[in-house]
């Protein structure tokens, strides 16, 4: 099955810029998006279709794509940024999701 | 504005089957899909499938191929997800998530987490 690799932990100064990658091998071809978790919270959407940010997300969150590899770059990260960040996507063929397993974002 | 409201927590044995229903209001039920995620305890979001409200057509992971029900009553705006055969690996908040008006490719909103609880 179609899978996305992200790494399990980022860690940053408040102030920093806190990049996080996610690898598969049907970005090129497929949207990435991201989902920020914090501690006992249902996710939030704050990238989709790699680079656009919804109404509401800090400016300091942006997205990128190149090849199989998509990014979100937390630039200035706040302590309030510390969360669990998910990619997702969809298999080739664009019916089934599939999320990365997340990496912890420490900011300290 | 848009509101996903789910089913409260569920205590069920090994071997048993749970429902959990999302009810969606603030847009038109029958324009965007609906998903279900689900989380064991310390795990990552896990796909298990969608709904077309509309037509009542659905695809699955294939990890929940005949063992998860995915249903739709269009006059209460609502889906449900059945899991049957529970065993302890089925314990974790299960989410209903939808795109909506603006943003029809991503799950741009999220029910509050139904947690269910696999206990003999």
């Amino acid at each position: 099955s179609y899978e996305l690799t992200q790494p399990p932990s980022v860690s940053v100064s408040p102030g920093q810029t806190a990049r996080i990658t996610c690898s598969g091998d049907a970005l090129p071809k497929k949207y990435a998006y991201w989902y920020q978790q914090k501690s006992g919270q249902a996710p939030v959407l704050v990238i989709y279709e790699d680079i656009k940010r919804p109404s509401g997300i800090p400016e300091r969150f942006s997205g990128s794509s190149s090849g199989t590899m998509a990014t979100l770059t937390i630039t200035g990260a706040q302590v309030e940024d510390e969360a669990d960040y998910y990619c997702s996507s969809t298999d080739s063929n664009g019916t089934r999701w599939v999320f990365g397993g997340g990496t912890k974002v420490t900011v300290l | 504005q848009v509101q996903l409201v789910q089913s409260g927590a569920e205590v069920k044995k090994p071997g048993a089957s749970v429902r959990v229903s999302c009810k969606a209001s603030g847009y038109t039920f029958t324009d965007y899909p609906m998903h279900w995620v689900r989380q064991a305890p310390g795990q990552r979001l896990e796909w298990m499938g969608w709904i077309n409200p509309g037509n009542g057509k659905t695809k699955h992971s294939q990890k929940f191929q005949g063992r998860v029900s995915i249903t739709r009553d269009t006059s209460a705006s609502t889906v449900y997800m059945e899991v049957s055969s529970l065993t302890s690996e089925d314990a974790a908040v299960y989410y209903c998530a939808s795109p909506g008006p603006d943003i029809p490719t991503a799950a741009a909103f999220w029910g509050q987490g139904t947690l269910v609880t696999v206990s003999s």
